[in-house]
């Protein structure tokens, strides 16, 4: 167990709809970053926040917005959803910034788009 | 952006025997993050590599990092069916890490 929960587990929606996934990081953590993992594509880095401010975007969609709130934990908002949106999206979170340092990463959400 | 390739893609083999997978780079790796995935988990940190030519072992896994730092190995002795998973390389890039598509490792009794 990493300390880092994510819900739901699973999600199936359809084209179209909205999702929002949720992170709870470790407990102390203040760095949060979601990664999509897709078969073709790999685990990709999508956005960090770290305590509440966005720290850096990666291969992150227009359609695809996060935040971290207060207490830290964050949410990965998906919209306009498409069938190329299907994909295990992981949150990770570590004690700092750097990407030196260890991420621990959470269960992950299987998102399926019909 | 650096771009690591992770060889062989799927290696299936029997309880007993060794292995090894690799990760290459065209550019140097300030260090190197070595992950395994299991099937419905995340990734899960095995060992990190900073320094040209260090060897870290971790049990019946041996990490090598190369001289140049533009490749690392993960060669496991002895296989055993909970070594059953993906294995990532992945390298820091500003705040994030960037990882490569992993092998595959199955590993049957």
């Amino acid at each position: 167990d990493s300390g880092v929960t994510q819900t739901p587990k699973h999600l199936i929606t359809a084209t179209g709809q909205r999702v929002t996934l949720r992170c709870s990081p470790r407990s102390g953590d203040l760095s949060v970053y979601w990664y999509q993992q897709s078969l073709d594509q790999g685990l990709q880095f999508l956005i960090h926040y770290y305590n509440g401010e966005e720290r850096a975007k990666g291969n992150i969609l227009e359609r695809f917005s996060a935040q971290q709130f207060p207490d830290l934990h964050s949410e990965l908002n998906l919209s306009s959803l498409e069938l190329g949106d299907s994909a295990l999206y992981f949150c990770a979170s570590s004690p700092a910034t750097s990407g030196r340092w260890e991420q621990y990463f959470g269960p992950g959400t299987r998102l399926t788009v019909t | 952006t650096q771009l690591l390739e992770q060889s062989p893609q799927f290696l299936s083999i029997q309880e007993g025997e060794n292995l090894t997978v690799y990760c290459n780079s065209s550019s140097v790796f300030s260090s190197l993050q070595w992950y395994r995935q299991e099937p419905g988990e995340g990734p899960v940190l095995l060992v990190t590599v900073v320094t040209g030519g260090e060897v870290k072992k971790l049990k019946r896994l041996t990490f090598q990092f190369g001289d140049a730092r533009k490749d690392s190995s993960l060669h496991i002795t002895a296989a055993q069916p909970g070594d059953t998973g993906l294995y990532l390389c992945a390298t820091p890039s500003g705040t994030a890490l960037i990882f490569g598509k992993g092998t595959t490792l199955s590993v049957s009794s």
